[in-house]
């Protein structure tokens, strides 16, 4: 198994600007969380879905952060207009089944905005 | 709510010296626990986890037992190795039904010297 993908690794953009972060999860699992990880604030949990449906996205810091995961094999997270306080490293995860189940993080997406 | 308190790091430690970072958590019933593990540039993996009281998980030499009369899982290994160096996060999830958020501490760093 490919494990979870997520693209690009890195993106460096202007302030302002629409970033769109994307998210292949492993096959066959039913959850998928998006986090961000800082220095200042450790991991936090932006949102998550099961069976392609959101269900809690009370993380997403502010309306200028969107999800969506059309289909069970791929999801997005988007910013628009970006921040500098944005950056930061998003990871994407998977899961299958209950919460005792493990998650299974993605190599994480570095975004510097400038 | 949940939550997951962890030792302040980093640790520093010799190679071959006796590793323990403390955890313990604050949860309603009896949450299942998990040990991550963070290499540089990488995401989180799974390194152990304990799903009812008692358990002791262990993986690559680590090792970590579910107290529930103190509420911990700290998580200890005899003799580190430099390979070890990593950030480590402690996490819970409840096991009642239709709630599947993980819960993660704020990681402890950990560096080994040769």
């Amino acid at each position: 198994d490919a494990g979870v993908i997520q693209s690009p690794r890195h993106e460096v953009t202007e302030m302002g600007q629409e970033v769109t972060l994307r998210c292949k999860p492993i096959s066959g699992h039913d959850y998928l969380f998006w986090y961000r990880q800082t220095m200042m604030r450790g991991l936090e949990l932006l949102i998550y879905f099961n069976n392609n449906v959101p269900i809690d996205d009370s993380g997403m810091p502010e309306d200028r952060f969107s999800a969506k995961m059309p289909n069970a094999s791929f999801s997005t997270l988007k910013i628009q207009p970006s921040e500098p306080r944005d950056s930061a490293v998003y990871f994407c995860a998977s899961r299958r089944g209950g919460g005792w189940d493990e998650q299974y993080f993605g190599p994480g997406t570095r975004l510097t905005v400038t | 709510g949940d939550s997951v308190t962890q030792m302040e790091g980093p640790v520093t430690l010799s190679e071959e010296a006796f590793l323990t970072i403390n955890c313990t958590y604050t949860a309603t019933g009896y949450p299942s626990l998990f040990w991550y593990v963070q290499y540089p540039g990488e995401g989180l993996q799974l390194l152990l986890k304990a799903t009812k009281a008692d358990d002791k998980g262990s993986n690559k030499g680590f090792e970590a037992t579910y107290r529930k009369e103190t509420t911990s899982f700290h998580l200890e290994k005899g003799s580190v190795q430099v390979s070890d160096s990593a950030v480590y996060f402690c996490a819970l999830t409840p096991n009642s039904g239709g709630y599947q958020k993980v819960t993660f501490g704020t990681g402890t760093k950990l560096q080994v010297i040769p």
